[in-house]
């Protein structure tokens, strides 16, 4: 099983959408989560850091569902600029590197 | 407050080449991470370094890769003999040491370098 497993998309998706993604770790001692964000060929920024009740910023709200082992991106009110791969990371302990899934892409579309 | 420099952003080798990318942190960070990124891929890590020690080389290929970040000067992966599998963005991200906080919690990623090798 894959250390961070994501479904790869697209999500295509009118503006205004609500849109959900969900993330899958295998080690469950795994300490920290976190979305980024990667637009085409342009490197990976952070999004937001996943807290374990949960949090939101603006449109975008991240949970941590750690008994289940997963995590969740919702982004209501689309914009086309969200268009964009979304990179669910994880830190498995300490300051090992982080680990990256391979993204879920989505393109909002006027 | 500059950013994350990586030179070249773009580098073309012929198979049996050496490839040398650099990177440069944010002012004030001391720790280094080299991920590389293949066409439709994750990143993957390679190489986390700190000033003039190697902390962690789990991700390298045992040939042909190393890396460095000397006291003076820009972290440094160099690649020898390149194959045409080594095509590849490759992203240098930087963190800063931050007391109470882990250091890799905070990321800054580099624009990169695309590596093509013909």
């Amino acid at each position: 099983r894959k250390e961070v497993e994501q479904d790869p998309g697209p999500f295509n998706v009118p503006e205004g959408a609500t849109v959900a993604f969900n993330c899958t770790y295998s080690n469950s001692a795994s300490q920290s989560f976190f979305w980024y964000r990667q637009d085409c060929r342009k490197e990976p920024k952070l999004l937001m850091s996943v807290y374990s009740s949960g949090n939101e910023d603006g449109r975008f709200t991240a949970q941590l569902n750690r008994a289940s082992q997963y995590i969740s991106l919702l982004i209501r009110d689309s914009k086309l600029s969200d268009s964009a791969t979304y990179l669910c990371v994880v830190n498995i302990r300490g300051n090992t590197p982080l680990v990256f899934g391979k993204g879920t892409r989505l393109s909002v579309i006027a | 407050n500059a950013g994350v420099m990586q030179n070249p952003r773009h580098l073309v080798r012929r198979r049996g080449q050496e490839a040398r990318l650099r990177c440069s942190p944010m002012k004030g960070h001391s720790h280094v991470y080299w991920y590389r990124q293949l066409p439709e891929e994750g990143l993957k890590f390679m190489v986390y370094l700190q000033k003039e020690n190697i902390i962690d080389e789990s991700g390298m290929p045992k040939e042909r890769f190393s890396a460095e970040f000397p006291k003076e000067g820009p972290s440094i992966l160099r690649i020898q003999q390149v194959v045409r599998g080594d095509s590849a963005a490759y992203f240098c991200a930087s963190s800063p040491t931050i007391p109470g906080q882990r250091t890799n919690e905070k990321l800054f990623f580099g624009s990169g370098t695309q590596l093509s090798v013909l």
